[in-house]
């Protein structure tokens, strides 16, 4: 089991670029969940997929923030046109989800820094 | 919408101690579940511990305990035996289909 992955771990950009993050979950996982902090707080959520459908999106994530999980494995998120504000550590988490309705455990990947300068 | 409260921005003990951090949460599911992770200076977020909202028994791992209440909706972690290493950001999340945490308690332990 090698954990939750994420690309690039660090990204530095000037506003107005568009940048694309991506995430490997664990590799049974059939959860996949996109979560931002910024310092000193805690993670907010984002979205998240079950397979490759997306079941909910947070009022965070406004037109220029794209998820997509095309084929139920790994997860990429695009943020267009950035801000300044969009400076903040994206993390990425995924779980096992069971049809009886139980969750097991997000386990988080190491997150991508972006800085907009 | 759930929300989750620490209290206590930052705490500090001498190592060996024994620390407790607080959270509260606010909802009005009856199944859930709660967590406490940790998060090392630039290091990723692991898990703790883990509570089901149904089970009436505190969930311990080792060191790491927790006193859940749920008519109080309280959910305070207790580390025994503290050690250089629980030195972190400690985050108390709710589950319901995603993860609401609150807002960290950073723990220095000193040697």
């Amino acid at each position: 089991d090698t954990g939750v992955s994420q690309d690039p771990r660090h990204k530095i950009t000037k506003r107005g670029q568009n940048v694309t993050f991506r995430c490997d979950p664990i590799s049974e996982h059939n959860r996949l969940y996109w979560y931002r902090q910024t310092l000193g707080q805690g993670p907010e959520f984002l979205t998240y997929f079950q397979n490759e459908a997306q079941l909910e999106k947070s009022r965070l994530l406004s037109d220029r923030f794209s998820a997509e999980r095309p084929k139920g494995s790994f997860s990429t998120l695009e943020i267009q046109r950035t801000e300044q504000g969009d400076s903040a550590m994206y993390l990425c988490a995924s779980s096992r989800h069971n049809l009886a309705g139980g969750t097991d455990t997000q386990y988080f990947g190491p997150g991508t820094r972006l800085t907009v300068l | 919408a759930q929300t989750v409260t620490q209290s206590q921005p930052e705490m500090s003990v001498q190592e060996a101690e024994t620390v407790t951090l607080s959270c509260t949460y606010d909802t009005s599911e009856n199944n859930y579940y709660l967590f406490w992770y940790k998060q090392p200076p630039s290091r990723q977020m692991i898990l703790v511990i883990r509570q089901e909202a149904y089970k009436q028994q505190n969930a311990t791992e080792n060191r790491f305990s927790v006193n859940f209440q749920k008519a109080a909706k309280s959910f305070s972690l207790k580390i025994s035996d503290s050690q250089l290493g629980d030195t972190a950001m400690y985050f108390c999340a709710f589950e319901r289909q995603k993860l609401v945490f609150g807002q960290g308690t950073r723990l220095t332990i000193n040697p």
